[in-house]
This record gives structure tokens, C-alpha cells and sequence, in this order.
């Protein structure tokens, strides 16, 4: 079946501009989460949803950064006011939403260069 | 805090040679470990993941890992290196009562000689 998808895979946004970045989950998954991959380093958590709720929302780097999740399958993550250290690598993962230990299945991301 | 470290950011070995990426993880609690895996260009694949079953893991490639809590590592190896093992590898952590977010180390990105 079709994974975890996310649009648009480049943006390229200049300082000070508002993007959107989308994603579209694996059908039928509770849990969704966002990272931010900086250049050379690991993936690191910003957002957690269980259905529309946002149940942790501790990684988010500053209020520029809101996501959402309104009907419980896709989400949006948006950035106002984009500045040069927001460039990165967006990812977005899924999951059943069972116990912890469930696996996370990752999109292929949205590599953001903000000028 | 939680933490993972992996010790090298480059490893390479030649065709057919062991693989060995090191992961250590700092955890008060007893977490549960991934191995993913990540070419250019693309999303993260899960390799294998400790849950608290085995302690030795086996996943896909032909990779496994070894959960060794006295060490407080989670290595990942492969017996033969193939030349389309070549990508970076994360180790991750996650805990129980953390919702399942996961923790990642910096990465360590494996290069294969013919």
C-alpha cells in the first residue's frame, strides 16, 4: 500500500516568508509525529498527534512553528516568519498507535532552505 | 534525560568485511532501541527495533543488533558488508511514557569499498 507522503518534497522560501509544509499519513494510522533534520545530524522530534490531538508539542523550536491535524489524517506543519536557522529536512512519521513500541514509518521529507 | 550516542560518524569497510556501528543509550528507564536507515534523498527505513523480547535482534539486510544492558548498548552488525549497504545510519530510543517519540543519535554514515 501506499506510505507516508509529503508535500512539497523541496521549498525554498525567502527570510521572513510563511510556508506550509503537508502530510499525508499510511491510511489508518492513530499517531503521527514531525522531526526537523538539521544538515549532518540526527532527526529530532517537534510534534506528536494521537488522532487530532496534539498530545505533545514539547520540540517545537519556537511559536513561529504550529502543526495541525484537523480531521486526524493529514497534517500540516507551518512555519511564520521563516528564518535561516529553519532550513532543514521536515520529516514526517506514522504509526498504528499501539503500544510504544510501535513502529514509525517515515516520509521522505520536505527539505526547506530558507535565504 | 534520555540520550543516544554513536561513536563514529564515518565507518568504512571494504566489500564482504564486518559491519559494526556503535550505539550507546542513557535511559533510567528500560527503553525500547531502533536501528534505522536513511539514502540520500529519502525518508528513514527501520532496519530492526528491541522491544524487550530476545536480546539479539535480527532484522532486514542482514543486519542484527544486541541489546546488552549492562553496557547500556544496542550495536548493530552485519557479518558481510554489500557495496548497497553505502547510507547513514540512526540509532533511536524511545520510552513507554514518552508517547513514542523518538530519540535519535547523530548518525553514523557507512561507506563500502569494492
Amino acid at each position: 500500500g501506499a506510505g507516508v507522503s509529503q508535500s512539497p518534497r523541496y521549498k525554498v522560501a525567502k527570510r521572513g516568508q510563511d510556508v506550509a509544509l503537508r502530510c499525508d499519513p499510511i491510511s489508518g494510522h492513530v499517531s503521527l509525529f514531525w522531526y526537523q533534520q538539521a544538515l549532518g545530524q540526527g532527526p529530532e522530534f517537534l510534534t506528536y498527534f494521537q488522532n487530532e490531538a496534539q498530545l505533545d508539542k514539547s520540540g517545537l523550536p519556537s511559536d513561529r512553528f504550529f502543526a495541525e491535524r484537523p480531521e486526524g489524517s493529514v497534517s500540516t506543519l507551518k512555519i511564520q516568519r521563516t528564518q535561516q536557522e529553519d532550513s532543514a529536512v521536515y520529516l514526517c512519521a506514522s504509526s498504528h498507535g499501539g503500544p510504544r513500541q510501535e513502529t514509525q514509518y517515515f516520509g521522505p521529507g520536505t527539505r526547506l532552505l530558507v535565504l | 534525560a534520555q540520550s543516544v550516542t554513536q561513536l563514529g560518524s564515518h565507518v568504512s569497510v571494504s566489500e564482504g568485511a564486518l559491519v559494526l556501528l556503535r550505539c550507546n543509550y542513557s535511559s533510567s528507564v528500560p527503553p525500547y532501541l531502533f536501528w534505522y536507515v536513511q539514502y540520500p534523498n529519502q525518508g528513514l527505513q527501520l532496519l530492526l527495533k528491541y522491544t524487550s523480547a530476545a536480546t539479539l535482534v535480527k532484522g532486514i539486510n542482514g543486519f542484527e543488533a544486541e541489546f546488552k544492558k549492562s553496557e547500556t548498548s544496542f550495536h548493530l552488525t552485519k557479518p558481510s558488508a554489500h557495496m548497497s549497504d553505502a547510507a547513514e545510519y540512526f540509532c533511536a530510543v524511545s520510552l513507554y511514557n514518552q508517547g513514542g517519540k523518538l530519540i535519535f543519535g547523530q548518525g553514523t554514515e557507512l561507506s563500502v569499498k569494492p
